[in-house]
């Protein structure tokens, strides 16, 4: 166990429509990674959050926002689904955001995201 | 472009059969090289963190070394709860962003 949880664990929906994807850091981390996980794609990287201020964005569409609350949550929001974004949804925590040190990436067990 | 190639993209082994695999990588300014391991269905595990060239790390069966270029993850006399995907990723000089390869499945048999 990472100490990091997401919910939920599966979401199934339809195109068109819109979801939330909660994560939860573990205790003392500050940053918060999102990334996507595809069999053609492998892992990669959507945005990452630093104490309630966006940091980092990847290959993140505009379909897709994110934020990190002040009790350092934060949800993933999919909007306008489509067949495309079925994946595994993983956040990930670390203490701080750059330098050498205690700045490895715990993840979560992952949202599975299914779009019918 | 930042690049992480793994090899071999699949690899079976016997019970206590040693064998390696490879991390190849092109970043500018590595600031971190890491392994994870994944099992199906799951959130990847944090195994090593590597920082500099002539580095090695070792937990259990598992043994990482780090080069300007590569990475190896040695297995010694494996066993089938070692049957995995590990994944090899690199984190640049700026940003905490990690960039992963496609992965090498493990499958041990006993």
């Amino acid at each position: 166990d990472s100490g990091v949880t997401q919910t939920p664990k599966h979401l199934i929906t339809a195109t068109g429509q819109r979801v939330t994807l909660r994560c939860s850091p573990r205790s003392g981390d500050l940053s918060v990674y999102w990334y996507q996980q595809s069999l053609d794609q492998g892992l990669q990287f959507l945005i990452q959050y630093y104490n309630g201020e966006e940091r980092a964005k990847g290959n993140i569409l505009e379909r897709f926002s994110a934020q990190q609350f002040p009790d350092l949550h934060s949800e993933l929001n999919l909007s306008s689904l489509e067949l495309g974004d079925s994946a595994l949804y993983f956040c990930a925590s670390s203490v701080g955001t750059s330098g050498t040190g205690g700045n490895e990436q715990f993840f979560g067990p992952g949202t599975r995201l299914t779009v019918l | 472009e930042d690049q992480v190639t793994q090899s071999p993209e699949a690899l079976r082994l016997q019970e206590g059969e040693s064998s390696s695999l490879n991390c190849s990588y092109t970043v500018s300014g590595l600031r971190g090289l890491f392994w994870y391991r994944q099992d199906p269905g799951k959130g990847p595990e944090f195994l090593f963190t590597l920082y500099s060239a002539g580095e090695e790390k070792e937990k259990e069966r598992l043994k990482a070394t780090l080069t300007k270029k590569e990475s190896f993850l040695h297995i010694t006399a494996p066993k089938p709860e070692d049957s995995a995907t590990y994944l090899c990723a690199v984190r640049r000089n700026q940003g905490g962003k990690l960039i992963f390869g496609q992965g090498t499945e493990l499958s041990v048999k006993p």
